[in-house]
């Protein structure tokens, strides 16, 4: 089936770190990648929507100059958490979409210090 | 835009018992509804998914129905195991390759 890998898998770091999250698809082009957020005990809450060579579609509440969200081939997206806070540790997946299934990443687990 | 919400939020059954969790949602254009099963920490996996052109399907223990004038949907796992204890989301969307909205979840627990 469809494989997309993420890394890192776990980050800790100082509050002020910008932190890159990638996510790859290995054997089907992503043509859409989907980023969300999930804290604990709660439901994936999506965060952008980014597709291949365009900007990336931020769903309301998301700050866009805080996670900035590059999907440069069809193959590879990215999240950047600029100036990391505590309040942004949390669980971040990605998915990739593909002829209706979105095919998740194995999520990064991100704490702020 | 769409409102999907599931129930219930935890499911406590007997291992071999059947369990049902139930879904709505609000946009009638939404034609896909798959649903994952999430084991602590890790990814959401694909288990079942139904298309609004058939009212059911089945996978072995698992089967999801599609009531689409009512807008709901629901999984159904019959002969549960511990094994399928697991977070379980239900989602909707429109078309290929777009967003989906997703359940707040529902937590079996297969007691053995």
């Amino acid at each position: 089936g469809a494989v997309v890998s993420q890394h890192p898998s776990w980050v800790i770091c100082k509050s002020g770190t910008s932190v890159k999250i990638e996510c790859r698809s290995l054997d089907f082009q992503a043509t859409t990648m989907f980023w969300y957020r999930q804290f604990p005990k709660q439901s994936l809450m999506l965060m952008a929507t980014s597709n291949e060579g365009s900007k990336a579609t931020y769903e309301q509440g998301v700050e866009k100059d805080k996670f900035l969200i590059n999907h440069a081939s069809l193959t590879l997206s990215t999240l950047t958490v600029t100036s990391a806070h505590p309040e942004d540790s949390s669980f971040y997946i990605c998915s990739g979409g593909g002829d209706y299934a979105q095919h998740f990443g194995d999520g990064t687990r991100l704490s702020i210090l | 835009g769409e409102n999907v919400e599931q129930h219930p939020s935890t499911l406590s059954v007997q291992e071999g018992d059947s369990a049902v969790i139930k879904c709505t949602y609000s946009d009638s254009a939404s034609n896909y509804f798959p649903w994952y099963k999430q084991e602590l920490g890790k990814r959401p996996q694909l288990i079942i998914d139904i298309r609004s052109n058939v009212g059911e399907k089945k996978d072995q223990r698992i089967a999801v129905t599609l009531n689409k004038t009512a807008k709901h949907f629901s999984l159904h796992i019959t002969e549960t195991q511990p094994e399928d204890s697991a977070v379980y989301f239900c989602a909707a969307s429109k078309n290929n390759f777009n967003k989906f909205y997703f359940g707040s979840g529902t937590k079996l627990n297969v007691k053995p």
